[in-house]
């Protein structure tokens, strides 16, 4: 089993769409968690953290399930310039970091 | 502007060659991070530096070699010991590697091609 694990799509959707992604992880003593935005051939960029309560950035809310071991993204009225790929990022602290392989995203008109 | 970067955008090699790829940060960021990136796959770490005068191997050091002598500087060598290094590179830093700063911000890449 990955130590990160997301469905790598990709998703299609029509603008104005809301999409939600999920990704697991196996480490339950995994202590910080963050959704990357990575376009293609580009380096990833950091969307959010997520924290345990919840939080949300104008149309992305995040969300943690610490006892199922999940985090998710909920993209709302999508644009076409969310089309990216999303990166579920895990960190048990200290240097371990684990990078999901990606969920693919195409926003279309 | 604060940020990383990172050259050559692009780096052909041929084989036998050791080539050394550059990465800088203004962030006074202290740790700093080397990563790979395989078309498909997630990011896979190679180095990790907490300070300066420290780094130690990732997941997937061999045929690599890193140096940090300054703070704001983590180039990375690949040696000709790696035997497949066709792929996209990515330094990140972040303020600390404690987990309530560890946030990682990447530079912009080097695509690596051996020829």
């Amino acid at each position: 089993r990955k130590e990160v694990e997301q469905d790598p799509g990709p998703f299609n959707v029509p603008e104005g769409a809301t999409v939600a992604f999920n990704c697991t992880y196996s480490n339950s003593a995994s202590q910080s968690f963050f959704w990357y935005r990575q376009d293609c051939r580009k380096e990833p960029k950091l969307l959010m953290s997520v924290y345990s309560s919840g939080n949300e950035d104008g149309r992305f809310t995040a969300q943690l399930n610490r006892a199922s071991q999940y985090i998710s993204l909920l993209i709302r009225d999508s644009k076409l310039s969310d089309s990216a790929t999303y990166l579920c990022v895990v960190s048990t602290g200290g240097f371990k970091t684990i990078f999901g392989a990606g969920t693919r995203l195409f926003v279309k008109a | 502007d604060g940020g990383i970067t990172q050259s050559p955008k692009y780096l052909f090699r041929k084989e036998g060659q050791n080539v050394t790829l550059s990465c800088e940060q203004n962030l006074n960021h202290d740790a700093m991070y080397w990563y790979r990136q395989d078309p498909g796959q997630g990011l896979r770490l190679i180095y990790y530096s907490q300070i300066v005068n420290d780094f130690q191997k990732g997941d997937i050091a061999e045929g690599y070699s890193v140096s940090r002598e300054k703070k704001e500087s983590f180039p990375l060598t690949v040696t000709s010991a790696q035997k497949n290094p066709t792929a996209f590179y990515l330094c990140a830093s972040s303020r600390s590697h404690v987990s309530s700063y560890n946030e990682q911000f990447f530079g912009p890449g080097t695509r690596l091609t051996v020829l």
